[in-house]
C-alpha cells in the first residue's frame, strides 16, 4: 500500500508537554502535508514540507522530513487542550493524488 | 475566507435509494476530490476532477459516480445506496501545480445508510 503509516495511534499528554507524531510511506513525493481533523469535522491544513527541505516551523509546530527514511515527524510544542484532535499526514507524489495516513488521535489533558 | 461547503451533515438514506452528495467551493480551483473516511482506514479517495466535466477514478469508484458541470461544484451520486456505504464523505478542493497544493476541506457529510 502507498498509504502512510502514522505512529502512534492515539497518544494522550498533559498540557505544556510536546507531542511527536511520526509518518512513515514508501513511495517517493513531491512533498508531504500535515492535517488537523476535530472530531466530525473536515480537515485543515497545518504545515507542506517540499521533498528538498528537510525541516520546517510554523507557530508551534515544527515538521522534519528524512527522505531517504522516508519518514516525517510532527512536534507539536507546549501543548494546549485545543490541540485535542487527529492529525493526517498526506503524500503527494503525482500530479493530482494526495495519499493520506490513517491518522494519530492526540488528546490533550487539562 | 476560503470556503468549501457540503449540501447536509448528517443525511440518512435507505438501502437502494439515489443518493446525491454535493460541494461547492468559491475559490476558483480546478481540482476537486471525494473521499470516505472510516475508523482505521483513514481517508480514501473515490473520486477526482480536475477540471469541469473531466473526472478520474481514485482508489474506491465502485458504487459511485460524480458530476462536475461547473467548476465550483462537484457531485458525488451513490446510484443505489448500500449498507457499506455507510461512512463520512469529504470534499475538499486544491489548485493545480507541479508541485501539489494544500487542500482545503468541507465539513464533512455523515451518511447512514439503513
Amino acid at each position: 500500500s502507498q498509504q502512510g503509516e502514522e505512529d502512534p495511534q492515539a497518544l494522550s499528554i498533559q498540557e505544556g508537554e510536546n507531542a511527536t507524531m511520526n509518518c512513515s510511506y514508501k513511495t517517493s513525493i513531491n512533498n508531504l502535508q500535515w492535517y488537523r481533523q476535530n472530531s466530525g469535522r473536515g480537515l485543515v491544513h497545518l504545515i507542506l514540507i517540499r521533498s528538498n527541505e528537510r525541516e520546517k516551523h510554523s507557530g508551534r509546530l515544527r515538521v522534519t522530513l528524512d527522505t531517504s527514511k522516508k519518514s516525517s515527524s510532527l512536534l507539536i510544542t507546549a501543548s494546549r487542550a485545543a490541540d485535542t484532535a487527529s492529525y493526517f499526514c498526506a503524500l503527494t507524489s503525482g500530479t493530482y493524488k494526495y495519499i493520506f495516513g490513517t491518522g494519530t488521535r492526540l488528546k490533550v489533558l487539562a | 475566507d476560503v470556503k468549501v461547503t457540503q449540501s447536509s451533515r448528517y443525511l440518512v438514506k435507505r438501502t437502494g435509494e439515489k443518493v446525491f452528495l454535493e460541494c461547492v467551493q468559491d475559490m476558483d480551483h480546478e481540482n476537486m476530490f471525494w473521499y470516505r473516511q472510516d475508523p482505521g482506514l483513514g481517508l480514501r479517495l473515490i473520486y477526482f476532477s480536475y477540471d469541469v466535466k473531466m473526472k478520474e477514478k481514485g482508489d474506491i469508484p465502485e458504487g459511485y459516480s460524480v458530476s462536475r458541470e461547473k467548476k465550483e461544484r462537484f457531485s458525488l451520486i451513490l446510484e443505489s445506496a448500500s449498507t457499506n456505504q455507510t461512512s463520512m464523505y469529504l470534499c475538499a478542493s486544491s489548485t493545480p501545480g507541479d508541485s501539489l497544493y494544500e487542500q482545503y476541506f468541507g465539513p464533512g457529510t455523515r451518511l447512514t445508510v439503513t
